[in-house]
């Protein structure tokens, strides 16, 4: 069973371009979240989604960050007109369930450079 | 929001057990004791988790203290591949995991 993939590993953009991140869940696994690690810092919540919905968006900025976890594909988390304050590192994470027991499962993670 | 305390770093030997501790005094009755560890240049990976009982599994022990304030994450034998970021997290944020600082682990050779 594959763990959670994430792509690219690696992504570089200028200011002002936009950054598309992608995040495959383990087989079977219908609950996604997104976490940010800024440099020097600890992992952070954004955001949580099942199929096609948005569960909690409360650690998500408000503006220029979206969220998606479709039907069918992987689930994105775009950053428009991205800014040098978004170079950090991306985390997507998947459980099969909810529930507080439930462990989550972290892919490898998306680092994203802004110049 | 229930809180963890957990030292910043810690340093072990090689093959040498480690017991790394967390501070809960907030905990509510059915919040989980989650451990996760960050290796350098990767994503969290999950370690152990319990609620009231000593949990084992093929990575680590988790012994938790009776009135559930304290935890204690056990590696029986310390090795180099072992040296990460210790989370401590409570569950019972809804889904979201809200990671601390967390004990850095040095081990030495």
């Amino acid at each position: 069973n594959a763990g959670v993939m994430q792509n690219p590993r690696h992504l570089v953009r200028r200011r002002g371009q936009e950054a598309r991140l992608r995040c495959s869940p383990m087989k079977g696994h219908s609950h996604v979240y997104w976490y940010r690690q800024l440099p020097e810092e600890g992992l952070k919540f954004m955001v949580y989604l099942q199929k096609e919905n948005i569960i909690d968006e409360s650690g998500m900025p408000k503006e220029r960050f979206s969220a998606e976890f479709p039907k069918e594909g992987p689930s994105i988390l775009r950053i428009q007109q991205v800014v040098r304050g978004d170079s950090a590192a991306y985390f997507c994470a998947s459980s099969p369930r909810i529930g507080t027991q439930e462990t989550q499962y972290f892919g490898p993670g998306t680092r994203l450079l802004v110049l | 929001d229930a809180k963890t305390t957990q030292p910043n770093s810690m340093e072990s030997n090689e093959e040498e057990p480690v017991h790394l501790p967390c501070n809960h005094s907030t905990i509510s009755g059915t919040d989980y004791i989650h451990w996760y560890r960050q290796l350098p240049s990767q994503g969290p990976e999950y370690v152990i988790h319990g609620l009231t009982s000593n949990v084992n599994n093929r990575m680590a022990s988790l012994a938790i203290a009776e009135d559930r304030k304290s935890s204690t994450l056990i590696l029986h034998r310390a090795t180099l591949r072992d040296a990460a970021v210790y989370y401590c997290i409570l569950s019972g944020y809804g889904n979201k995991l809200v990671f601390g600082a967390g004990t850095i682990l040095r081990v030495k050779s």
